[in-house]
This record gives structure tokens, sequence and C-alpha cells, in this order.
């Protein structure tokens, strides 16, 4: 079973500090991405990366920034948090080609902006 | 609007019934269709996929696409208390996964 890991779990943060939401795979899946979970929202997409280096973004990129330094790990910052950022963010990462790729998600962090 | 839409808002079954979720979606352009499903305090997690007209089959569960009508389902039989979550229906166009939507959900309760 693909194995994706995020921390922390939970997260308190105040407003205009800066929070780093981090997530690792084992699975050595090339794609990972970062979805926020909202009520009235469903899921939506932040940032996504293609693989080590690379980092696109998603439908709802403003106020958040994307690392990927290596295959494993995949990072979201809040430079600047504010409590509209307050949600469960889900990592995930993928295999498989285009529309026919498998998600494989954390079990999310949950952050409170304060 | 959302392009992915999904029916009911929730939905209770008694143990060893059948429940059946719906989603329809306002974009032709969609080609892929999934089903996740989300246990309270977990991740998503992927149920099945249908990209063809017709039925697909897995064990307790049957999804049924009809694109001429933009419409997919989901059957469970035999339902099963552990099948209580929210279970999201996803669209994605033809060749990438950053298009791919997630419908609003609908969460079952099945009771014992």
């Amino acid at each position: 079973e693909a194995a994706v890991t995020q921390s922390p779990r939970n997260k308190v943060a105040v407003t205009g500090g800066k929070v780093t939401l981090s997530c690792n795979q084992t699975n050595n899946h090339n794609n990972m991405y970062w979805y926020r979970q909202d009520t009235g929202h469903g899921l939506r997409l932040i940032h996504y990366s293609y693989g080590a280096g690379s980092t696109e973004k998603g439908d709802i990129p403003d106020g958040y920034k994307a690392s990927r330094p290596s295959q494993e790990n995949f990072s979201l910052i809040l430079e600047l948090a504010t409590p509209s950022q307050t949600s469960v963010y889900f990592c995930a990462s993928g295999v498989g080609l285009g529309g026919a790729e498998t998600l494989y998600f954390g079990s999310g962090t949950r952050l409170t902006v304060l | 609007q959302q392009k992915v839409q999904q029916s009911p808002e929730s939905l209770s079954v008694p143990e060893g019934g059948m429940a059946s979720l719906n989603c329809t979606s306002s974009d032709r352009n969609f080609q892929y269709f999934w089903w996740y499903r989300q246990h309270s305090g977990e991740g998503p997690k992927a149920l099945m996929s249908i990209f063809s007209d017709g039925d697909k089959k897995e064990g307790r569960f049957t999804a049924h696409l009809n694109k001429a009508s933009l419409h997919v389902s989901l059957h469970i039989r035999d339902s099963q208390p552990s099948d209580s979550a929210l279970y999201f229906c996803a669209a994605s166009l033809t060749g990438n996964t950053r298009k791919l939507i997630f419908g609003l959900g609908t969460t079952l309760q099945v009771q014992p």
C-alpha cells in the first residue's frame, strides 16, 4: 500500500506567522499534490509537482508556496498566514498516466490560524 | 457552479441494504471518473475508477457511467457499517490530473 505521511497532524498558528506543512511519500511517485478541504467547497488543488525541483500552481495558489526538494518530500508554505487559511490540508502522491492517475492521500493536517 | 455535482448530500441505509450515490458533471470534456471514499479523520482513498460507458463491478461496489448524460453512479450492495463514510465523485479531462475536479461529497451512514 502506498504511504504518504503528513506532519504535523494539527497546527495552531497566529495571523501573519509563517507555517510549513510537510509531506513525505515512500512510493517513488513522480507526482505530488496539495489540496485543502473545506465544508461547502470539497477538495481544491493548491499546488502540485511533477518531480524534484518542480512546482506548479493549482486552482487556488494565492497565499501559498510549495517546495519539492526531493522525490520524497513536498512542502506547503504559508509565508503570512491568515484566518481564511484555516482548513484541513491533504497531500497526495500519484501514479498512472494523466487522467487515469490514482491519488494516494495522507491523513491530513488540521491548521487553525488565529 | 460546481462542475461535478453529487446527490444526495447524505444517505442512510440499513445494514445489508443497497446504497446508491449519484454524480453529474457539467463538462462534456470529462473523460475519467473516480470514486474516492473518506472515513472520518482520514484522507480520501481511491475506491474505483470508470472510464467507459457501462458498468464496472468490484466486489460489492458497482459503478455505472453514461457519458451521453454526463452521469456516473456508485451502488454498494450489502452495505456494512464500515462503509459509513464521505464519498467523493471526481472527474478529470484527458491527460491531466491537475484537472481532477471533486464533487462536494455524499455522506453515507449505514445503520447496524
